[in-house]
This record gives structure tokens, sequence and C-alpha cells, in this order.
């Protein structure tokens, strides 16, 4: 069985300031883990994702993910938010022996002028 | 540009009356999904089409059913809508490979029984 956490339904945050969206998950397997965005009256639209390799991924728009093994999280960052990076974020998990992506209820990220 | 396009976006139907939803990819993508989404929650998977196999959720209604008549498009059927089948609906294509699996988004319907 595979499940995703995301912990926060909101993060607000200043704009220029950093921001984490936090992400964990569980898997009996090895891990595929993807964070996507939704604007409102949208899809879901792919940021960035972890398969293997380096452990810090680098994705759209500026964000980036650190995939932790031991802590089996995969936290979403930027150093510095914009307005315009305002929207709902989710989580995903494939375990590699899964058919199918389980997605996290969503993190709701704000960012204030 | 490739992409998934999901027609219309905006459907409104009565209780009861079968509605059609429809979505085609320009990705050649070989896996298709439906998703339901309500109120900002997570999607939920209705159901997938691996190539040519269709794979349903367990807890997906009979009211839903689905058609891929070919590898570009991909239809969503709802028999008998019920008040409670309101939501968005979304289409997502993948291209199942070692170093993939990431799904790729159309807009979404929005549907609306009355």
């Amino acid at each position: 069985a595979q499940s995703v956490a995301q912990p926060e339904d909101q993060v607000n945050v200043a704009e220029g300031n950093p921001l984490t969206v936090k992400c964990t998950y569980s898997v009996s397997g090895n891990p595929y883990l993807f964070w996507y965005v939704q604007y409102p009256n949208r899809g879901l639209q792919f940021l960035l994702k972890y398969i293997t390799g380096d452990n810090l991924v680098k994705g759209s728009y500026g964000f980036e993910a650190e995939f932790n093994k031991s802590q089996t999280s995969f936290h979403l960052k930027k150093p510095s938010a914009l307005v315009s990076d305002s929207a709902l974020y989710f989580c995903a998990v494939r375990d590699t022996n899964a058919g199918k992506s389980t997605f996290g209820d969503g993190t709701t990220l704000t960012v204030k002028p | 540009d490739a992409m998934v396009i999901q027609n219309p976006r905006y459907q409104v139907t009565q209780f009861g009356k079968p509605v059609t939803l429809s979505c085609s990819q320009t990705l050649n993508h070989n896996v298709m999904y439906w998703y339901q989404q309500k109120s900002s929650q997570a999607p939920k998977l209705l159901f997938h089409y691996y190539d040519k196999d269709f794979n349903n959720e367990a807890d997906t209604p009979d009211n839903f059913q689905s058609r891929r008549p070919n590898t570009s498009f991909c239809f969503l059927d709802i028999r008998s809508p019920g008040l409670g089948d309101a939501a968005m609906y979304l289409c997502a294509t993948s291209y199942s490979s070692a170093s993939s699996y990431e799904q790729y988004f159309g807009p979404g319907t929005r549907l609306t029984v009355t």
C-alpha cells in the first residue's frame, strides 16, 4: 500500500521569503515522488519529480524538492516566494510496483505582497 | 504544443440525464486517467487505461464508464448523473517508463447537475 501526507492545509509566506511545503510518504518498495501545482479552475501542472539519483531535484518556476529517505519526506522549497506562486500544491507518490499514483490532500500556499 | 485537451470546459446536465465528457491528447502517451475532484480536494482516480487495458478503481460507481477508442481519445460516460456527481473531472496522461510516470493534466471539465 502507498500513502502520502501533507500535514499543512495552508502555508502563508511573505513575498521574497523562502517557502517550504511539506510532504511525507509511505510505500512498500522504492518511491517515485512528484509535486504538482493547481491554479483556480485549472488542471494540475507537473512541477518536479524524484525517481532516483541526486536527492535534491529542481523543477519548474524555481522550485526544488529534497528527497529524504530516512525521514520519508519530499518537501517542496523555493528560496524566494512570488505572489504568483499562490496556488494549491499536491504531493504524489507511486510505488515502483504500483500502477498508479496516490495524491496528498493538498496544501494551499498564499504569498502576500 | 503537445497537450491534453478536454471538452467541454463547462457542462450542465439534468439529474439522471446521461452525459459524456471527452479528452484528447497529442503527447502520444500510452496511459490515460480520469479523476474526479471536488472543492480543491485531492483528485480521486476513477479509472485508467494502460494502452488498451482498462483498470477500474474498486470504489468507482457503476454509473461511471469509460471508452478509449484509440491512443489519442478517451471518454467518460456518466449514465445517470446525481447531484453528488457535480465536480471537476480531470483527464491526465503519462508515458509508462522507468524514468517517467509524471502525469500531464488537461484543464478539466466542470460538471454541474441540476
